[in-house]
């Protein structure tokens, strides 16, 4: 079975400062990673994914994320928060043996305070 | 650029009612889902459509059918509205259902049960 885990339901942080969000997860086989935003009210945008090779991957809005296998974790970072980066974040595993299912964490509340 | 369009964006039913929330894809898309989100679990499946043709069941089945109608629409109906389904409701598409295949949402429908 596969599932993922966000430790923090909120992340607080000051404008300027860096941001992590983190996320661990749970698969038989090799994982296929996503990160998505939800801003009040509207559906999940896709911020960026791993799917094999560098364990950097660099997404939209200055948003990156680190694959490390023997920790299981995918957390996510930017360098310098913005208060428009406030939102709900999800993180999400594909099994890569397990057709369709896409499991997604409870989500991390961020609020970046000016 | 429309991407996934769902309608209505809010509803309200009394229980034992039914209704039908309809799904339409603008970028030729093969597989296509329904999630529901609740408070501190994340989204989870109920509905998917790997392709035009077929429809299976995910994790929370019980209470909805679907309806694959062609390529592009994919309508999930409730037939006996319960308090239980107060919820909201995404729909979603990728290129495929399976391997690392970015899946990307609508802008949600807010359901609630009475």
């Amino acid at each position: 079975a596969q599932s993922v885990a966000q430790p923090e339901d909120q992340v607080n942080v000051a404008e300027g400062n860096p941001l992590t969000v983190k996320c661990t997860y749970s698969v038989s086989g090799n994982p296929y990673l996503f990160w998505y935003v939800q801003y009040p009210n509207r559906g999940l945008q896709f911020l960026l994914k791993y799917i094999t090779g560098d364990n950097l991957v660099k997404g939209s809005y200055g948003f990156e994320a680190e694959f490390n296998k023997s920790q299981t974790s995918f957390h996510l970072k930017k360098p310098s928060a913005l208060v428009s980066d406030s939102a709900l974040y999800f993180c999400a595993v594909r099994d890569m043996g397990n057709d369709y299912k896409l499991s997604f964490g409870a989500g991390t509340t961020v609020t970046v305070r000016a | 650029n429309a991407g996934v369009t769902q309608t209505p964006k809010f509803q309200v039913l009394k229980t034992g009612q039914s209704m039908t929330l309809q799904c339409a894809q603008d970028m030729n898309h093969n597989s296509m889902y329904w999630y529901r989100q609740d408070p501190g679990m994340g989204l989870r499946l109920i509905y998917y459509s790997a392709s035009e043709g077929t429809t299976d069941k995910g994790e929370v089945p019980n209470g909805y059918n679907v309806s694959r109608l062609n390529k592009r629409e994919f309508s999930l109906r409730l037939e006996s509205a319960a308090p239980s389904q107060t919820s909201v409701y995404f729909c979603a598409s990728s290129e495929q259902s399976y391997s690392g295949n970015t899946i990307y949402f609508g802008e949600g429908s807010w359901l609630t049960v009475v």
